[in-house]
């Protein structure tokens, strides 16, 4: 199975920063890896999909890059509705994988 | 809307079984594959099992194999999940999610419904 690892597990951060979450597979994947925000006691929401591609109705703040092994969610401005639990996930293979996450707190 | 609404959750004793359901509305079921995805109390997100638009093809985790059916019924556009041999570790938060025949991401999320396996 395709492991992803994201990092930091938590970071503290006072709204105005700039943030970028880190998401690292265990094997190239290509860009076949998206994003999801999860607030608390809330369903999953999908962020990012295919590295880097947009998703209508999600704020312009939020952005993905990397292709291969190495991704990354980036944040320009933190608001603080964005304080929630941020995942990755890849389907370059048919058995999905998620990240543990990523929890973006006050600081 | 899309919507999304899982049912059938609650106490069940370990070995037992349970069946979920997740009854979609606002698009066309039968254009989707369909999916479950869990999450244990505190932990994070595990993709569970997949099936296709038609039905004809399934995906599972390694630790749901032999145990978890997936499954759909296009004239009613529900999803199931039968869990037979239900262990404690399968405690979790059951969500039904939409994903593209192609677009292998989840777009669409249900509320969510709680599985609890104890004695």
């Amino acid at each position: 199975n395709i492991v992803l690892t994201q990092s930091p597990a938590t970071l503290s951060v006072t709204p105005g920063e700039s943030v970028s979450l880190s998401c690292r597979a265990s094997q190239s994947i290509s860009t076949s890896i998206h994003w999801y925000q999860q607030k608390s006691n809330e369903s999953p929401r999908l962020l990012i999909k295919y590295a880097s591609q947009s998703i209508s109705g999600i704020p312009s703040r939020f952005s993905g890059s990397g292709s291969g092994t190495d991704f990354t969610l980036s944040i320009n401005r933190v608001e603080s509705e964005d304080f929630s639990i941020y995942y990755c996930q890849q389907s370059y293979s048919s058995l999905y994988t998620f990240g543990a996450g990523t929890k973006l707190e006050l600081k | 809307e899309v919507q999304l609404v899982e049912s059938g959750g609650g106490l069940v004793q370990p070995g037992r079984s349970m069946k979920l359901s997740c009854a979609a509305s606002g698009f066309t079921f039968n254009n989707y594959d369909m999916a479950w995805v869990c999450q244990a109390p505190k932990k994070g997100l595990e993709w569970v099992a997949t099936i296709s638009y038609d039905g004809s093809s399934t995906y599972y985790r390694d630790s749901v194999k032999g145990r978890f059916t997936i499954s759909r019924d296009n004239a009613k556009s529900t999803l199931y999940l039968q869990m037979d041999s239900l262990r404690s570790e399968d405690t979790a938060t059951y969500y039904c999610a939409r994903q593209g025949i192609l677009d292998l991401f989840f777009d669409y999320w249900g509320q969510g419904v709680m599985v609890t396996v104890s004695s």
